[in-house]
């Protein structure tokens, strides 16, 4: 079965200041792992993923987060925090497919982290 | 392209009544899926298709059956509401049901069983 931690409920921070939602996973396998940001009353908006090659990835609104094999882990980070990133944050993890394993294709999501950017 | 849409947005059901939320997407994708989203526990799968004709069950599938008769639409029955299926309803779809392509979700509809 596959899994998705993450530890923190909320994570506060300053304006301007850098960020970290910590995430850590566990599949067999290798993993393909997606962020997802949530606004109040809206449906979950995709900002990045790892799939393969290099372990920072980049995406949306200046967001990029670290694959960490050793570690299992996949944080996500900004250098400078808006206060209009202030949302909720969900880490996903998907196996790789094995062959006619329909189950690993499902997305296993964490409990997700609340950031609060205060001005 | 419109995206996910789904309808309704609000719904408030008594125990034992049945309702179907709609799911429908524009942009030709093969997979979908339905999840629940409650307090402190992320988003939980409920069932999902491959394609149409193809339906599967996800983590949570009790108390909800699904049908996938085109490519677009996916709707979601809840054959006898308990307070239990209280929760915010999320449908999603993605280009393929291979690994590495991302989700696009739909606006949500949040569900009150009294």
């Amino acid at each position: 079965a596959q899994s998705v931690a993450q530890p923190e409920d909320q994570v506060n921070v300053a304006e301007g200041n850098p960020l970290t939602v910590k995430c850590t996973y566990s599949v067999s396998g290798n993993p393909y792992l997606f962020w997802y940001v949530q606004y109040p009353n809206r449906g979950l908006q995709f900002l990045l993923k790892y799939i393969t090659g290099d372990n920072l990835v980049k995406g949306s609104y200046g967001f990029e987060a670290e694959f960490n094999k050793s570690q299992t882990s996949f944080h996500l980070k900004k250098p400078s925090a808006l206060v209009s990133d202030s949302a909720l944050y969900f880490c996903a993890v998907r196996a790789l497919p094995v062959l006619m394993d329909t189950g690993r294709r499902a997305l296993t999501f964490g409990s997700g982290t609340r950031l609060q950017v205060q001005p | 392209n419109a995206g996910v849409t789904q309808t309704p947005k609000f719904q408030v059901l008594k125990t034992g009544q049945s309702m179907t939320l709609q799911c429908a997407q524009d942009m030709n994708h093969e997979y979908m899926s339905w999840y629940r989203q409650d307090p402190g526990m992320g988003l939980r799968l409920i069932h999902y298709s491959v394609g149409a004709g193809i339906t599967d069950q996800g983590e949570v599938p009790n108390g909800y059956n699904v049908s996938r008769s085109t490519t677009e639409d996916f709707p979601l029955r809840l054959l006898s509401a308990a307070p239990s299926q209280t929760s915010v309803y999320f449908c999603a779809s993605s280009y393929s049901s291979s690994g590495g392509r991302e989700q696009y979700f739909g606006p949500g509809t949040r569900l009150t069983v009294l």
